[in-house]
């Protein structure tokens, strides 16, 4: 088993540009999510999915989209990229519905915009 | 308000030696899960203990073991025996049941010093 694959491992754009970061998980998980990572503020969600075709915004969506075509694939989608942008994005995939399921989590992407 | 707080930004322990890191919650759910993640430099997450609500017993895996005090929403973790490996980044999150999303707190960076 991958486990929960992201890619890439490190990004660099300039402002208004977009791209889209990618997520794959190999464990028929339900549950799929995207956190930002900044310093001092820990791990805040952005969007996340309870299955295929079913996505729903988290603590801070603005900026990002995200869509869950199949139940392994997860992508995240920055429209139109701004400096506050810049952090560390991690991809985390889990069963759902019950507590004591962990979460898996994605080696990371760093992006930096300019 | 916050569903997981952790006051500790920062500790130091001595090697060999225990420590605790504190982490208060905040749920009207009788049913939930709390978790220990730990982030080495190299950016990982890596999953380490789970608390259930309902469990009687506090949880333990190896060096790592939740003090679990219900009454007052407090899951901390304590590693006995440190060891410089255990220099990171240490995350506390709740998931409420039934419900998939994870809460995290702003973690607490642990230094192990020889």
């Amino acid at each position: 088993n991958a486990g929960v694959t992201q890619t890439p491992k490190f990004q660099v754009l300039k402002t208004g540009q977009s791209m889209t970061l990618q997520c794959a998980q190999d464990m028929n998980h339900e549950y799929m999510s995207w956190y930002r990572q900044d310093p001092g503020m820990g791990l805040r969600l952005i969007h996340y999915s309870v299955g295929a075709g079913i996505t729903d915004q988290g603590e801070v969506p603005n900026g990002y989209n995200v869509s869950r075509s199949t139940t392994e694939d997860f992508p995240l989608r920055l429209l139109s990229a701004a400096p506050s942008q810049t952090s560390v994005y991690f991809c985390a995939s889990s069963q759902q519905g019950v507590s004591y399921n962990e979460q898996f989590f994605g080696p990371g992407t760093r992006l930096t915009v300019l | 308000a916050q569903k997981i707080t952790q006051t500790q930004p920062g500790m130091f322990v001595q090697e060999k030696e225990a420590v605790t890191l504190d982490c208060t919650y905040d749920t009207s759910d009788p049913s939930y899960g709390l978790f220990w993640y730990k982030q080495p430099s190299s950016g990982e997450m890596i999953f380490l203990i789970y608390q259930g609500s309902y469990d009687q017993q506090n949880a333990t895996e190896g060096r790592y073991s939740l003090n679990f005090q219900k009454a007052r929403k407090s899951a901390n973790l304590v590693i006995s025996a440190s060891q410089l490996g255990d220099s990171a980044m240490y995350f506390c999150a709740m998931r409420e049941n039934p419900g998939n999303q994870f809460y995290f707190g702003t973690g607490t960076s642990l230094t192990v010093i020889p």
